[in-house]
């Protein structure tokens, strides 16, 4: 069966340092694979996406993501964390051609001052 | 930019009774989807709707959910008759094909 995993329910870290979250996928082909962020209370925003091509990505707030497939991962990365970075983090994938997008189960980050 | 609007943004009601979620998708999408997220837990598919049909739906979508778009704009979901565990935030999203997702703000869902 299809599937992301994530396997840190939450992170912390201190502002200034370097952050991974880690993604899994389990699909029969690549899937396209995207990160989104949710804030307390909001919606998801798009945080970066792949869909074939350069297995590095760069998406919004600084934030990129590298795919391995020999990993089947796709980490999200950022060098340097702000306060504002705090939220949950949602690794999602989607057949090609597919119409149910599956979502991890979510990393929550904290920022320490 | 365009956005993914919903309505109402909280709504409460009493066990059994009926909802209606709106949607106002993106204007030029095709793709139209819901998902649930329970307080806390992860977001979970309802439901994808393209070229006037459901596409796909999880097990979660049974009998009790449907959803309609009854005009060129809106995508709405209904929920007949409300249960406890039904409580839950409930996005909307479009998608012009590409894979990526347009969500909403959600709507808040109490059931009592």
């Amino acid at each position: 069966a299809q599937s992301v995993t994530q396997p840190d329910i939450h992170i912390t870290v201190s502002e200034g340092a370097s952050l991974e979250l880690r993604c899994n996928y389990s699909y029969g082909a690549t899937p396209y694979l995207f990160w989104y962020v949710q804030s307390p209370g909001q919606g998801l925003q798009l945080l970066l996406k792949y869909f074939s091509g350069d297995t590095l990505v760069q998406g919004i707030k600084g934030f990129e993501a590298e795919f391995k497939r020999s990993q089947s991962s796709f980490n999200l990365r950022k060098p340097s964390v702000h306060w504002s970075d705090a939220a949950e983090y949602f690794c999602a994938g989607v057949n090609t051609g597919g119409f149910k997008t599956i979502f991890g189960a979510g990393t929550r980050l904290f920022v320490k001052a | 930019e365009p956005e993914v609007t919903q309505t109402p943004s909280h709504q409460v009601t009493q066990m059994g009774q009926e909802v209606i979620l709106r949607c106002v998708p993106i204007s030029n999408h095709l793709y139209f989807y819901w998902y649930r997220q329970i307080l806390g837990q992860k977001v979970e598919f309802l439901v994808s709707f393209y070229n006037n049909e459901i596409s796909e739906k999880s097990e979660i979508f049974d009998d009790q959910f449907s959803v309609e778009r009854p005009d060129g704009s809106n995508f709405t979901l209904k929920i007949r008759s409300t249960k406890l565990e039904d409580s839950a935030m409930y996005f909307c999203a479009s998608s012009d094909g590409t894979g990526e997702l347009f969500f909403g703000e959600g709507s808040r869902l109490t059931v009592l």
